[in-house]
């Protein structure tokens, strides 16, 4: 199956800042979604974009997605230092899939 | 809450040993997966499961085999560990009934196979 490709794979930022992840896919998908994972545990799911949406909103987090690009982007606003750990975004590939893909994560660490 | 819980967090084991994984959810999902995680590579599924006595292999499912007997329990198993399989294994699940494609993951299992 073809992987998402993150970028960066890591980031470094100070307690404050933004933080931006991107990702790429090759396939059709009618959903993207975005996970955490805090060090050694498991992921967590964070948002989900449909294909017909172009921003998503929860909280600190917001979401793009542009399929005629086949890429989306994470941002985390006024980032804290538990927002530290690995993003990874997945989806779908292919109409009727069970199988996630999941990109390989953007490592991000937040310094207090 | 959805809860999915995994046997153990640290496992080692020696080559040659059979290996039971064991994966439990309480949320009547339909929907269970194991992946494993190594740096650089990612998560990889490597068996899932979409109903009872159902198993369907994912991109690596060499060297391993699955049962799941009981909706809520998918066990992963090596049949003679190797020390290419130390690794996160990862479990998780889903369900697609109530429209919702969001997986549910347990804390994993890091096995080492010595």
């Amino acid at each position: 199956s073809q992987q998402g490709e993150e970028d960066p794979q890591a980031l470094s930022i100070q307690e404050g800042e933004n933080a931006t992840m991107n990702c790429s896919y090759k396939t059709s998908i009618n959903n993207l979604q975005w996970y955490r994972q805090n060090s050694g545990r498991g992921l967590v799911h964070l948002i989900l974009i449909r294909s017909n949406e172009r921003e998503k909103h929860s909280g600190r987090l917001r979401v793009t997605l542009d399929t005629s690009k086949k890429s989306s982007s994470l941002l985390i606003t006024a980032s804290r230092a538990a927002d530290t750990a690995s993003y990874f975004c997945a989806f779908y590939s292919g109409a009727g899939s069970y199988q996630l893909t999941f990109g390989k994560g953007t490592k991000l660490s937040v310094i207090p | 809450d959805v809860k999915v819980t995994q046997s153990s967090r640290y496992l080692v084991k020696r080559t040659g040993e059979k290996v039971f994984l064991e994966c439990v959810q309480d949320m009547d999902h339909e929907n269970m997966f194991w992946y494993r995680q190594d740096p650089g590579l990612g998560l990889r599924l490597i068996y899932f499961s979409y109903d009872v006595k159902m198993k369907e292999k994912g991109d690596i499912p060499e060297g391993y085999s699955v049962s799941r007997e009981k909706k809520e329990r998918f066990s992963l198993i090596l049949e003679s560990a190797s020390t290419n399989q130390t690794s996160m294994y990862l479990c998780a699940s889903s369900s697609w009934t109530s429209g919702s494609y969001e997986q549910y993951f347990g804390p994993g299992t890091r096995l080492t196979v010595t």
